[in-house]
């Protein structure tokens, strides 16, 4: 079946420096959707992408719908502490119904 | 805003009981989608459901049967319950069409024991 490569796997970082994930495929997607999960809860939407180049923003978090509709970053300014968790990027593929594909996540680590 | 609640956050079972995940929506949604998340291999779409009493297929449906009786509720069930499915279960619902978002419950964690 298709799937997302996703990476990095994991990132340590100190707190205040920037943080890149991308999301990549072999096909094209038409919908391209970041989450975020804390441990031991549920994923929650940040972003959400629907058009190829679109910019989207959300506070210090900007993602990207890639201009070959196969791909999508995530960048996060300024990292803090409660940036900890996994992040998650999930696309909807060309001529595909209304499952979702999930990456397998980027487990982000944030030191004071 | 949306609100998907899960009936339990953490449950414990024996080995071949019957065992029941309730997951109930409160937006209105069409599609419903049952995931279980295991360490290294991601959210993995067990069951969806677009419509009441309608069910399809996921990736990894073995084990498990689903019911939707009403719109808001989404119910999985393992007929008889084994180790290998000791789990994060993730239920999720979405409105059909544009947009496509998905939004998750706060999981349910179950240990088969």
């Amino acid at each position: 079946g298709q799937q997302l490569n996703q990476s990095p796997q994991s990132m340590f970082i100190q707190e205040g420096e920037d943080v890149s994930m991308n999301c990549t495929s072999s096909s094209i997607f038409n919908t391209w959707l970041w989450y975020k999960q804390d441990p031991g809860e549920g994923p929650v939407l940040l972003i959400a992408l629907y058009k190829a180049g679109e910019l989207t923003s959300n506070g210090r978090l900007t993602a990207q719908f890639g201009i070959t509709r196969k791909d999508s970053f995530l960048n996060i300014s300024a990292s803090i502490p409660s940036d900890v968790g996994i992040y998650f990027c999930a696309g909807l593929p060309h001529q595909a119904g209304t499952a979702l594909i999930f990456g397998k996540g980027t487990t982000l680590s944030v030191s004071s | 805003d949306v609100k998907v609640t899960q009936s339990s956050r953490y449950l414990v079972k024996r080995t071949g009981e019957k065992v029941f995940l309730e997951c109930v929506q409160d937006m209105d949604h069409e599609n419903m989608f049952w995931y279980r998340q295991d360490p290294g291999l991601g959210l993995r779409l067990i069951y969806f459901s677009y419509d009441v009493k309608m069910k399809e297929k996921g990736d990894i449906p073995e084990g498990y049967s689903v019911s939707r009786e009403k719109k808001e509720r989404f119910s999985l069930i393992l007929e008889s319950a084994s180790t290998n499915q000791t789990s994060m279960y993730l239920c999720a619902s979405s409105l059909t069409g544009d947009p496509y978002e998905q939004y998750f419950g706060p999981g349910t964690r179950l240990t088969v024991t």
